[in-house]
């Protein structure tokens, strides 16, 4: 267990349908990165939040939104699925000063959320 | 991520057999990452490197990151089944935002 819970590990939804993604940081991190991960793709960046503020974007798409609560978990919500929107999608954390990781932890990642749109 | 480059793809080697992965950018970078991942699962954090020179070791797997700070390689001593999944390099190329390599897939042969 890495510390990083990301709920669900799997969903099955249809195309047009909204998700909602959530991850829980390891303790006393405060910053929470999201990515994608597909076969074509590989590992993308998508968004990062540190103390509920958004820090850095990526390559997210306009149908795809995320925030960060005050008690520090995250949801990424995907809406107007399509089929290409299907892939392994991870959270991580990280503790440090103003989101940059601490040496001896780099980035901790959750164990993903498999998204399949059919 | 085509900043930082990965190789080789994919590796099969004998077990027992020494191996090395490289991962390589244009940039120099601020902090190197190295993680590996079981298929479909999480990332496990390997080790970071920050320092250019600098060469850290865990067990039989050791990454070095050269004096540019631009290459970095990974090698795995007496490879083990255990050993096999996929390394992917990841590097602070912005300060906060961690980007990765392709990853390189390792199947070890018994």
């Amino acid at each position: 267990d890495s510390g990083v819970t990301q709920t669900p590990k799997h969903l099955i939804t249809a195309t047009g349908q909204r998700v909602t993604l959530r991850c829980s940081p390891r303790s006393g991190d405060l910053s929470v990165y999201w990515y994608q991960q597909s076969l074509d793709q590989g590992l993308q960046f998508l968004i990062q939040y540190y103390n509920g503020e958004e820090r850095a974007k990526g390559n997210i798409l306009e149908r795809f939104s995320a925030q960060q609560f005050p008690d520090l978990h995250s949801e990424l919500n995907l809406s107007s699925l399509e089929l290409g929107d299907s892939a392994l999608y991870f959270c991580a954390s990280s503790a440090g000063v103003q989101g940059f990781p601490l040496t001896n932890y780099g980035y901790t990642f959750g164990s993903g959320t498999r998204l399949t749109v059919v | 991520s085509q900043e930082l480059e990965q190789s080789p793809q994919s590796l099969i080697v004998q077990e027992g057999k020494n191996l090395t992965i490289n991962c390589t950018s244009s940039k120099t970078l601020y902090g190197l990452y190295w993680y590996k991942q079981k298929y479909g699962e999480g990332l496990i954090f390997l080790m970071m490197l920050q320092k250019g020179g600098e060469e850290k070791s865990h067990e039989k797997i050791t990454a070095k990151l050269d004096e540019k700070k631009q290459q970095s390689s990974l090698h795995i001593t007496a490879s083990q089944p255990s050993h096999a999944g996929i390394y992917l390099c990841g590097a602070d190329m912005y300060g906060n935002k961690l980007v990765f390599g392709a990853g390189t897939i390792l199947r070890v042969k018994s």
